[in-house]
């Protein structure tokens, strides 16, 4: 039962560009948090925002949080080849954390 | 810096074998998780273990055990492998469950022919 889920599934852009990933989720969270997956490897984290929180930065990332709408966006600037990788929303329920089904990046040379 | 380190890398397992994939972390973290990754589905938890002792299951724990050994290791049991378990396993571990991030080995990509 997903609880997250990623728009776009897919998204190609080119280097120097900005990427923008959303997540919508169903039920009241406490955290929501964002991990990175490069093909054949783990998933790594990324940041975590709290509820109470709008809006965090972690170097070129920018996560906001519209708890009203139960929606969050990860925004990556000024984009490189290494950031191509899938990008994945998890939200906590029920003391565990349920991850979406993730976007997949692409960043073109 | 190991991390969470989890073996083997790649099996492959003919119908109605059994296996044991391990897990182990070196970050002194209470909770470990077993998740599955099929294309398509996200990851998908199988168990967890929210403390050293305790054992729960997740989303889709049917087919599979788990064991906690100690505070670093938990292990992931297929006793009858079947074909609807070809898949990524991935092993992670967090401070707690629920609002810390986890922290996530590379995987062990298993065949069941």
């Amino acid at each position: 039962s997903q609880q997250g889920e990623e728009d776009p599934q897919a998204l190609s852009i080119q280097e120097g560009e900005n990427a923008t990933m959303n997540c919508s989720y169903k039920t009241s969270i406490n955290n929501l948090q964002w991990y990175r997956q490069n093909s054949g490897r783990g998933l790594v984290h990324l940041i975590l925002i709290r509820s109470n929180e709008r809006e965090k930065h972690s170097g070129r990332l920018r996560v906001t949080l519209d708890t009203s709408k139960k929606s969050s966006s990860l925004l990556i600037t000024a984009s490189r080849a290494a950031d191509t990788a899938s990008y994945f929303c998890a939200t906590d329920r029920d003391d565990k954390i349920i991850f979406g089904k993730g976007t997949r990046l692409h960043i073109l040379p | 810096n190991a991390g969470v380190t989890q073996t083997p890398k790649f099996q492959v397992l003919k119908t109605g074998q059994s296996m044991t994939l391990q897990c182990a972390q070196d970050m002194n973290h209470n909770s470990m998780y077993w998740y599955r990754q099929d294309p398509g589905m996200g990851l998908r938890l199988i168990y967890y273990s929210a403390s050293e002792g305790t054992t729960d299951k997740g989303e889709v724990p049917n087919g599979y055990n788990v064991s906690r050994l100690n505070k670093r290791e938990f292990s992931l049991r297929l006793e009858s492998a079947a074909p609807s378990q070809t898949s990524v396993y991935f092993c992670a571990s967090s401070g707690r469950t629920g609002n810390q991030p986890q922290h996530f080995g590379d995987g062990t990509r298993l065949s069941i022919l």
